[in-house]
């Protein structure tokens, strides 16, 4: 039973439109993810955040935005889909707790761009 | 050099046998590590995770870690095809500022033959 929720599942989308990915965990995880994985590639942190109006951006860079108003919700949005944004989109949690900091990642979406 | 190295593979061994899998950090300083297994189209999943030096066994499964090294492992017993996946390490790692964060590498491309 997964306690991390993207959605949507799938998404396809033309360009120009402005999206939101939705991301809610039920951990109550102070700290949350934005990953971005073309398939057969690694893993690319875009956004992350600590905690409530806290946000960072990634190692990658990306177009697009996240806000973090709530603790169990961190949405990420495209103002502008272009096909390059086209792309899955993983959210992921974890705790602050010395002792584990692995991370649990919801089931992703996947993003097209016509 | 990557902070996370992996042998992308594919590694290829017959059922019933072992696979092992490797992977090597850059930050003597990481306290943390941790294996994810991946399937094709899905989300990464926690499967193990190691603090300490030497091994740690979860039924099949059995990480090894060497600080001195800066080596962690992944010994999967008696492989089955479901075994076959992409199996990611990530590293623990402090960031500018504070903090810390996961980082992964590439991911290995495990195939259990018939």
């Amino acid at each position: 039973e997964a306690d991390i929720y993207q959605t949507p599942r799938y998404l396809v989308i033309g360009t120009g439109k402005k999206i939101t990915l939705e991301c809610s965990q039920t951990m109550g995880h102070d700290k949350m993810y934005w990953y971005q994985q073309d398939p057969g590639m690694e893993l690319h942190l875009i956004h992350y955040s600590y905690g409530v109006n806290s946000t960072e951006k990634g190692d990658l860079s990306s177009e697009s935005t996240v806000s973090r108003i709530r603790t169990e919700h961190f949405p990420l949005t495209l103002e502008s889909a272009r096909p390059s944004h086209t792309s899955q989109y993983l959210c992921a949690s974890s705790s602050y707790s010395q002792e584990y900091h692995g991370y649990t990642f919801g089931s992703g979406t996947r993003l097209t761009v016509v | 050099q990557k902070e996370v190295e992996q042998n992308s593979g594919p590694l290829s061994v017959p059922e019933g046998a072992i696979a092992s899998l490797n992977c090597t950090y850059s930050d003597r300083g990481s306290q943390s590590f941790f294996w994810y297994r991946q399937y094709s189209g899905k989300s990464p999943e926690l499967i193990m995770f190691i603090y300490s030096n030497g091994d740690k066994e979860d039924g099949r499964f059995t990480a090894q870690l060497n600080k001195a090294s800066q080596y962690v492992s992944l010994l999967i017993r008696d492989s089955q095809p479901s075994d076959s996946a992409t199996y990611l390490c990530a590293v623990n790692m402090e960031v500018t500022g504070g903090g810390n964060k996961l980082t992964f590498g590439t991911g290995t491309q495990l195939k259990v033959e018939l």
